[in-house]
């Protein structure tokens, strides 16, 4: 069975720091692997999507990267920002089925 | 529409009572997912239509738990006779494709039972 875990739970920082979060997954036979971000009472947003045969994409300050074999993946996020103070979900989307399996998400506070 | 719409935003069932949550994904997307995010943790999978079929129903809780997209368009997401551990926030998404795309989220709704 699948499992994805995201450590740490949850992280504080003042502004300025770069980031990492961590994804990690137990079987690697995945589509892709996507990292959602979450703000209090919304539903989630798509910030970026890594294909299986991607090592890695970039969006504006963040960075996400995949190594698929030995299940693990990370979020890199630069020169943080009190608004970017939300929880990040990694979800992988298993091979051979349609559905997404999410980690506990890394609730981030980034403080002024 | 431009994004995943899920209505209502807020639910308030009594225990016993029957729900209908209803989403409506984005214009043209084949792929349509129901989730339930409990308080603290990440979604888990509920169901999975392409189109007008449900292909998965694996992650349905109980058999008091219903989901159609009659026309491969809106979908309902219906819980009868509602119990306290039902409570949660439940979320739809869409996608363009089948397996490998990029899936979209709602802002979901959070039904409450008391």
């Amino acid at each position: 069975k699948q499992e994805v875990t995201q450590i740490p739970a949850a992280l504080s920082v003042p502004e300025g720091e770069n980031l990492v979060l961590n994804c990690s997954f137990t079987d690697s036979a995945i589509y892709n692997l996507q990292w959602f971000r979450q703000d209090p009472g919304k539903g989630l947003t798509s910030l970026l999507l890594i294909q299986s045969s991607q090592r890695e994409q970039t969006s504006g300050r963040l960075n996400a990267s995949l190594d698929k074999s030995s299940g693990r993946s990370t979020l890199y996020i630069a020169a943080s920002q009190p608004g970017d103070s939300a929880t990040y979900l990694c979800a992988v989307h298993l091979f051979n089925t349609d559905k997404l399996i999410f980690g506990t998400g890394t609730r981030l506070q980034v403080f002024p | 529409g431009a994004g995943v719409s899920q209505s209502p935003r807020y639910k308030v069932a009594k225990r016993g009572q029957d729900v209908a949550l209803r989403c409506d994904p984005i214009s043209g997307h084949v792929s349509l997912f129901w989730y339930q995010q409990a308080l603290g943790q990440g979604p888990e999978f509920l169901t999975y239509f392409q189109n007008e079929a449900q292909l998965d129903k694996s992650g349905l809780p109980s058999d008091r738990f219903f989901a159609e997209r009659p026309e491969g368009s809106v979908s309902t997401l219906k819980i009868q006779r509602t119990q306290q551990e039902d409570s949660a926030v439940y979320l739809c998404a869409s996608s363009y494709g089948t397996s490998n795309t990029e899936a979209f989220f709602g802002q979901g709704t959070r039904l409450t039972v008391v």
